[in-house]
């Protein structure tokens, strides 16, 4: 079946520092790829997403590439900013004629300290 | 634009009861998925929804059960609620072949 797995979290970082978050996933067929984060109290927000291998999706100053030879996604930023605490979610989905159905990761808490 | 809204935002109920959601899609949307996150976890797919009927469904018992009106909006019913049924109950909207947008969540709690 389909899966996602992130690093394990919390992940805490000083501001301006480098992040990546880790994210491989398992999947029948070509999946479209995404990151969505949620800050506190609040609901999913879509961050960035890829639908082929080798697309690059980027937003805010963050990337990820779907890398099919490693079954990966895995996000990144050059300079962190306190305003990204936030838990980030690693999802996918296999059937682009559902409105994508969405496979999450458990998701990976990030704080950024000043 | 109002994206999605969801109501109530929280809802106490008692082990045994059942409990109705609701959630009013993003304009223009038609399709409307329901997901369920309990704490610390990631939201985990239930059922979606299209043209009033539900067209995919995730790995929950028949106890979860939904509804889509002719405006799209969307009710999500659970019967017999179990403490394990403690969680956020998002809804995400959608057309087919776009990403969703999600709503700020219904947060559950059986006691």
């Amino acid at each position: 079946g389909n899966s996602v797995t992130q690093m394990e979290g919390p992940v805490t970082l000083s501001e301006e520092a480098f992040l990546t978050i880790n994210c491989t996933y398992t999947a029948t067929g070509y999946p479209s790829l995404f990151w969505y984060v949620q800050y506190p109290g609040e609901g999913l927000q879509l961050l960035l997403k890829a639908t082929k291998a080798d697309d690059k999706g980027s937003n805010k100053g963050f990337e990820a590439t779907y890398r099919k030879e490693t079954t990966s996604f895995h996000l990144e930023k050059g300079s962190v900013q306190v305003s990204d605490s936030a838990v980030y979610f690693c999802a996918l989905s296999t059937n682009s004629n559902s409105g994508y159905a969405l496979n999450f990761g458990k998701g990976t808490s990030l704080l950024v300290t000043p | 634009d109002a994206g999605v809204t969801q109501s109530p935002t929280h809802l106490i109920k008692t082990r045994g009861q059942q409990v109705t959601l609701r959630c009013s899609p993003k304009s223009g949307h038609d399709t409307v998925s329901w997901y369920q996150q309990a704490l610390g976890q990631g939201p985990q797919f239930i059922f979606q929804y299209y043209e009033e009927e539900e067209r995919q469904r995730g790995n929950f018992p028949d106890r979860f059960s939904g509804h889509q009106f002719p405006n799209y909006s969307s009710e999500l019913n659970v019967n017999a609620l179990l403490l394990g049924d403690s969680a956020l109950y998002l809804c995400a909207s959608s057309l087919v072949n776009t990403e969703a947008f999600f709503g700020q969540g219904t947060r559950l709690t059986v006691v």
